[in-house]
């Protein structure tokens, strides 16, 4: 079984630019989420999708982040326009109903 | 509050030592969940252990080993004669009944051979 598959896995970009993450969850799984890591700090939930709907985005930080789950497969997040402080590790993950969560390799976003 | 906290940053030991990594936790929640997650050199989050809060039976997996206490709200993580391969950053997490996962800050733990 594939596991929970992230792309890119590094991106660098300039202040003001636009990028689009992707995460291809296991299949079958209806549950997603993204969470981020900021440089020197916790991991933190962005949001939660069950299948196309957004469940919960109460960790998205701002109107800058974008997140959609299209036919709930695979999801996407656009930063538009990324500023310096959205540098971090973004990682997807998605679990069946009532069952554990499994990670993507996560994303390496640099803004510079 | 709802918090996770791995009050150890950084351990460092000699491999072959045992090692406990702690993790407290604060939640209003009942019913909840307890997470160990490796995070080796290579980026990726690594399941390792999940425990319902109505389950504080110890847990042993070869070498690894859980220690649930709700009574000091603590779910510690112990490697039993460790070795370089652990090296890694270790995060403990809470799920709430709203399916988000809090974080600890992790803990970074380095074996020397």
């Amino acid at each position: 079984e594939a596991g929970v598959t992230q792309f890119p896995s590094h991106s660098v970009i300039e202040k003001g630019q636009t990028v689009t993450l992707r995460c291809d969850p296991i299949s079958g799984h209806d549950n997603l989420y993204w969470y981020r890591r900021v440089m020197g700090k916790e991991i933190k939930f962005l949001l939660h999708f069950v299948k196309e709907s957004k469940q919960d985005e109460s960790g998205m930080p701002n109107n800058r982040f974008l997140a959609e789950r299209t036919g709930g497969t695979y999801s996407t997040l656009k930063v538009q326009p990324a500023e310096l402080e959205d540098s971090g590790v973004y990682f997807c993950a998605s679990s069946p109903l009532g069952a554990g969560y499994t990670f993507g390799s996560g994303t390496r976003l640099t803004v510079v | 509050a709802q918090k996770v906290t791995q009050a150890q940053t950084e351990i460092s030991v000699v491999e072959k030592e045992d090692v406990t990594l702690d993790c407290v936790y604060e939640t209003r929640d009942t019913t909840y969940y307890l997470f160990w997650y490796k995070q080796p050199p290579s980026g990726e989050l690594v399941f390792l252990i999940r425990r319902n809060s109505f389950d504080e039976q110890n847990e042993i997996s070869g070498r690894y080993s859980w220690n649930f206490q709700k009574s000091t709200s603590s779910f510690n993580f112990t490697i039993t004669a460790s070795q370089v391969v652990d090296s890694a950053v270790y995060f403990c997490a809470l799920k709430l009944s709203n399916y988000q996962l809090i974080w600890g800050a992790g803990t970074k733990l380095i074996i020397k051979p």
